[in-house]
């Protein structure tokens, strides 16, 4: 238990359907964190945000919509996915964003599939 | 570009000991990460190295050259539980965190 709980666990949607990832840290972090886990890839961040504010997209597909209604709460919305996208989703958070040298606190992660 | 080298899989026996290599170059140097991470289950942290040398922490040690450009993570006694992916992060001059993309480790009894 790492303090960052993701769910689902599990996830297989077709490419037309439109479903949302949720993340939720009680850990008091202000900065929280989409990374996509393909098998043999390094982790790919996609989202940052800080205090609520996105601060960073890593050039994601607009198919990948994020949402942060509070500091505790991070969503992924997806829709229109292509089969490429299947993977593991993992959400992180962290104190604070500008202290990238302090540890991140990861989820367990989304494992999706489309097809 | 930025790039981060970790062999792909190794496999030791219990009870020993094994060394998992990392290698970088990165626009800059501000730290470097390595991560434990079983299979289905969330990364986590293991050690942060921004100063060269040897820092032990039980049976886990993490090294650091940074003029080398070099990292590694020892693994003495080796445990079962210990077979897991072994991920390798630098932050770079950005302070953004660059991933490498993991070793697999498997223990065999």
């Amino acid at each position: 238990e790492t303090g960052v709980t993701q769910t689902p666990r599990h996830l297989v949607m077709g490419m037309t359907n439109k479903k949302s990832l949720k993340c939720e840290q009680h850990l008091g972090h202000n900065a929280m964190y989409w990374y996509k886990q393909s098998a043999k890839k390094p982790l790919e961040l996609m989202f940052v945000y800080s205090l609520e504010e996105r601060v960073e997209n890593n050039s994601v597909p607009s198919r990948f919509s994020p949402e942060c209604p509070n500091s505790s709460h991070l969503f992924l919305h997806l829709h229109t996915l292509q089969p490429e996208d299947s993977a593991l989703y993992l959400c992180a958070s962290s104190q604070d964003l500008g202290q990238v040298t302090t540890e991140a606190f990861f989820g367990q992660g989304t494992r999706l599939t489309v097809v | 570009g930025q790039n981060i080298d970790q062999p792909t899989e190794m496999t030791a026996t219990e009870g020993a000991i094994v060394q998992i290599n990392c290698t970088y170059q990165t626009s800059g140097f501000n730290g470097l990460f390595w991560y434990q991470q079983h299979a289905g289950e969330a990364p986590t942290f293991l050690s942060y190295n921004v100063l060269d040398g040897l820092e032990e922490k039980g049976r886990f040690s993490s090294f650091l050259s940074r003029s080398k450009g070099y990292s590694y993570l020892l693994l003495k006694e080796l445990q079962m539980k210990d077979s897991a992916s072994y991920l390798c992060a630098v932050v770079d001059s950005n302070y953004q965190l660059i991933w490498g993309a993991g070793t697999k480790l498997i223990i065999k009894p």
